[in-house]
């Protein structure tokens, strides 16, 4: 059970919208500390996408944003694309230790 | 630019020390402010942070692996590394080296390094 829930599966239509959703707890989240997000191709190692709740390192499209509000995170998919076919990851911090999401699996249809 | 890079044996026995070595290449080790980190995600299963490490040699653990865990620094070899005893099948897993920035973000990650507990 990890200590950031997300759901296990969502999907979309290329050219679509799709958000997933990140919820934690006021010892994480809602204390204040950062959600950074991560997106895992298949075979491959995470890569950095979000991070300090909605900010895009150098070179990832604008076609993803994240967000914070409370003890929740999301990050958002516009313009959904085959490619974007991937697992993604929430973390933060929470008592000493970090915390990831159990993943998501993004499936375009 | 920046590059991790993760190696030891691909296949531990049960009851053993696992042991790995990420070397950091680019860049030192030593610059303030980034800790470095050992990350795990055993076969179809999600990521597991498993402790932190400071140039100067300060950790800190996930509580669930602390009493298996140590994580240690040499500057002069730019790497850290990552011992854990007494592994079991359960820590069959991808892991992966990584660095971590004053936010808490891993920003750079290595490619990943199979390791397998198996008599």
């Amino acid at each position: 059970q990890s200590v950031l829930t997300q759901p296990p599966s969502v999907s979309g239509a290329p050219g679509q919208r799709v958000t997933i959703s990140c919820t934690g707890s006021s010892s994480n989240i809602g204390a204040g500390y950062d959600v950074h997000w991560y997106q895992q191709l298949p075979g491959t190692a995470p890569k950095l996408l979000i991070y300090g709740n909605s900010n895009r390192p150098s070179g990832v499209p604008d076609r993803f944003s994240g967000s914070k509000s409370g003890t929740s995170a999301s990050l958002a998919i516009t313009g959904l694309q085959a490619e974007d076919e991937a697992d993604y990851y929430c973390q933060s911090y929470d008592s000493s230790l970090e915390v990831f999401g159990g993943g998501t699996k993004l499936t375009v249809l | 630019q920046l590059q991790l890079q993760e190696s030891g044996p691909g296949l531990v026995k049960p009851s053993e020390t696992l042991s790995l070595t990420c070397t950091v290449s680019g860049g030192s080790i030593s610059s303030s402010s980034y800790y470095w980190g050992w990350i795990r995600q055993p076969p179809g299963k999600g990521l597991e942070w498993i402790g932190s490490i400071y140039y100067s040699g300060s950790t800190y653990y996930n509580p669930s692996l602390k009493s298996r865990v140590t994580i240690s620094v040499d500057t002069s070899k730019n790497q850290f590394s990552l011992k854990l005893s007494s592994v079991t099948a359960a820590d069959t897993a991808v892991y992966y080296c990584a660095r971590l920035t004053p936010r808490d973000a891993f920003d750079i990650w290595g490619q990943g390094t199979m390791v397998t507990v198996s008599s």
